[in-house]
Parts: structure tokens; C-alpha cells; sequence
């Protein structure tokens, strides 16, 4: 599975939106890229994925460039309950139970 | 539904005790796993079971042992607890379909002294 790159960290306003970038850029054409958050050590809670089209459902939008290098996971209006470790995760769509956790993004949503 | 379950939430134990880590889903989820987290750090693999009767190892699978008898159950035992062995576990579930998303348990806090 490819590998990923996140920002260790980033602030956001409340009520605003948050965009974390995810670069995979050896991600092979048969990776998605998924979206897990972890709220101050409770088990990570799933939050989107996608293979080329750009997704949203009820939590999140997740944009893939073209290239399917990158990505963004935006949450349009950040709440004090969106401060969280946000895990950009790129895996075959057979090893999905085989997690690879980085480091993830330190979200901090400040009112 | 429950979802994953994990007990205890808390554990102590002496290095060279045994303890069994419990998991239980009421989803009739196929695949299950257990995954260890150090302060400061993602998530790591240690085994996962894709049915009742399999299991395979994961990524840091050295000085843990699990079965899978039933498909709502997934123990994780530790037969000579140490040290190193000081984190958070944390159980996941999903269903065995290409995309199917992992749901995790709220953890067991687990220190070996």
C-alpha cells in the first residue's frame, strides 16, 4: 500500500472550513484513499473514502487530484468537536481490514 | 446494535502475568482485528481474523496470541506480559466487501509494570 504524507498539525477557526492536504504520489491505480479521525483516544472513527471521483457524504467532502497524487478531506464548517487526529490512509481495496496508521494531521479547531 | 465492545477498559498488570483482552461485535461482521497504539503514535496491526477458525498475523504480532471460535468474538491474550506490552488496544470489525469500512472499539488502556 502507498505510502502518505500529512501536516503534523493544523488550527482552524470554528465554524470555518478545514481542508487537510494527503500527498500519495506512488498511490497504483487500484489504491482508494481513505479518511479515518481519532477524538482524543477513542477509537478512530471512519469518515470517507474514494478512488477517483471526489466524494462527500453527511461529514465530510474528499477531493482526489486528476493524478490521484493527492488529496483533500474538507469539513465544511469546523466545530470544537472536529479537534481530532485526522489519518489519510491509501490501501487496496482487498486489504482494507490492514490498516497502516502514520502520524496523521492534529486538527485543532479553535472557537 | 452494540457495535465493538471491548472489556476491560482498564488493566494493570505484573510483568510475567497473563490477562485476555475481550472483543465482541453484534454486526455479523466477517473480519476482525486488534491493533496496539504507543503514546504519540498511529495504530499498529498485531492480528486479524477474516472468519470464525482464521487468523493470520499482522505487523507486531510477537507476544500475543488470539483465536476466533465464534464469529462475534475475538480474544487477545498475553502470555507473559511485559513492559513493552504497555498501551492501548484497540478492536476493529468490518464486513469482508472490497470497501468495507473498519469500526473500532473505545479501547482497553492496558500497563505492564
Amino acid at each position: 500500500d502507498a505510502k502518505t504524507t500529512q501536516p503534523p498539525s493544523m488550527d482552524c477557526a470554528e465554524g470555518r472550513a478545514a481542508n487537510l492536504p494527503c500527498n500519495h504520489s506512488t498511490i497504483s491505480g487500484n489504491e482508494y484513499v481513505y479518511w479515518y479521525r481519532q477524538i482524543h483516544s477513542q477509537g478512530p472513527q471512519y469518515i470517507i473514502h474514494g478512488l477517483k471521483n471526489n466524494e462527500t457524504n453527511e461529514m465530510a467532502s474528499l477531493i482526489i487530484t486528476e493524478d490521484r497524487k493527492s488529496s483533500t478531506l474538507i469539513l465544511p464548517h469546523a466545530t470544537l468537536r472536529d479537534t481530532a487526529v485526522y489519518y489519510c490512509i491509501a490501501l487496496n481495496s482487498g486489504n482494507t481490514g490492514k490498516l497502516i496508521f502514520g502520524q496523521g494531521t492534529t486538527l485543532q479547531v479553535k472557537p | 446494535n452494540a457495535g465493538v465492545t471491548q472489556t476491560p477498559k482498564f488493566q494493570v498488570l505484573k510483568t510475567g502475568q497473563s490477562m485476555t483482552l475481550q472483543c465482541a461485535q453484534d454486526m455479523n461482521h466477517e473480519y476482525m482485528s486488534w491493533y496496539r497504539q504507543d503514546p504519540g503514535m498511529g495504530l499498529r496491526l498485531i492480528h486479524y481474523s477474516v472468519g470464525a477458525g482464521i487468523t493470520d498475523q499482522g505487523e507486531v504480532p510477537n507476544g500475543y496470541n488470539v483465536s476466533r471460535s465464534t464469529t462475534e468474538d475475538f480474544p487477545l491474550r498475553l502470555l507473559s506480559a511485559a513492559p513493552s506490552q504497555t498501551s492501548v488496544y484497540f478492536c476493529a470489525s468490518s464486513g469482508l466487501a472490497g470497501t468495507d469500512t473498519q469500526y473500532f472499539g473505545p479501547g482497553t488502556r492496558l500497563t505492564v509494570l
